[in-house]
């Protein structure tokens, strides 16, 4: 089945600095892009989705200007988390689709502890 | 409430056991998706289906529409089964097709 990176795998970072975590669909172009966040024990929750090449469109709640997404190509997404704190840490998950619902594919997801 | 809710919350068994999990959901959908999460975090689809019934290997899922409600079933459980079991639906209209998702099924196997 289609396949979906992400990297860091894991990130531990300070407060106030800003963290890159990168989406790729590796054997398929992905024309959406969603970016999920999950805390312990709880469901995921999406942030934000993202189509190639157009402004992602984020969920109530979710601040644009700290949780930062490109969508540069059809295979790399991007979530750069600003100024981080504490509260930022979490496990963040982006998933890849190529057309319809049918083909959405998980990345294996990124943990985050900001000290 | 939570549009999609799974019960149990929790569930032990041991190996070779049948186990169903159960995923309500109170609002109109396109198709529903059954995940499995490892405990190091990754998430696999294991279904995704819209109506009837599906089967791969030791695992058959299947969905209700009228009734709003959706099963996951292992037979012949095994420890390596032992994982969180997400339900999710796709909402119905929309052009996004965005995920909502149950808070999961633990479940324990044990040899």
């Amino acid at each position: 089945g289609a396949v979906v990176s992400q990297h860091p795998s894991r990130v531990i970072c300070k407060s106030g600095t800003s963290v890159k975590i990168e989406c790729r669909s590796l054997d398929f172009q992905a024309t959406t892009m969603f970016w999920y966040r999950q805390f312990p024990k709880q469901s995921l929750m999406l942030m934000a989705t993202s189509n190639e090449g157009s402004k992602a469109t984020y969920e109530q709640g979710v601040e644009k200007d700290k949780f930062l997404i490109n969508h540069a190509s059809l295979t790399l997404s991007t979530l750069t988390v600003t100024s981080a704190h504490p509260e930022d840490s979490s496990f963040y998950i982006c998933s890849a689709r190529q057309g319809g619902f049918e083909t959405q594919y998980f990345g294996p997801g990124t943990r985050l502890l900001v000290l | 409430k939570n549009e999609v809710e799974q019960s149990p919350q929790n569930l032990t068994a041991q190996e070779g056991e049948f186990i169903t999990i159960n995923c309500s959901y109170s609002v109109g959908i396109s198709a529903l998706h059954w995940l499995q999460q490892h405990p190091g975090g990754g998430i696999v689809s294991l279904f995704m289906l819209s109506s009837g019934k599906k089967k791969h290997g030791r695992l058959i899922a299947t969905i209700n529409i009228q009734e709003k409600h959706s099963s996951l079933h292992i037979t012949a459980s095994h420890p390596r089964d032992s994982a969180v079991y997400i339900c999710a639906v796709y909402h119905s209209g929309g052009s996004n097709y965005k995920l909502t998702f149950g808070k999961g099924t633990l479940l324990t196997v044990n040899p």
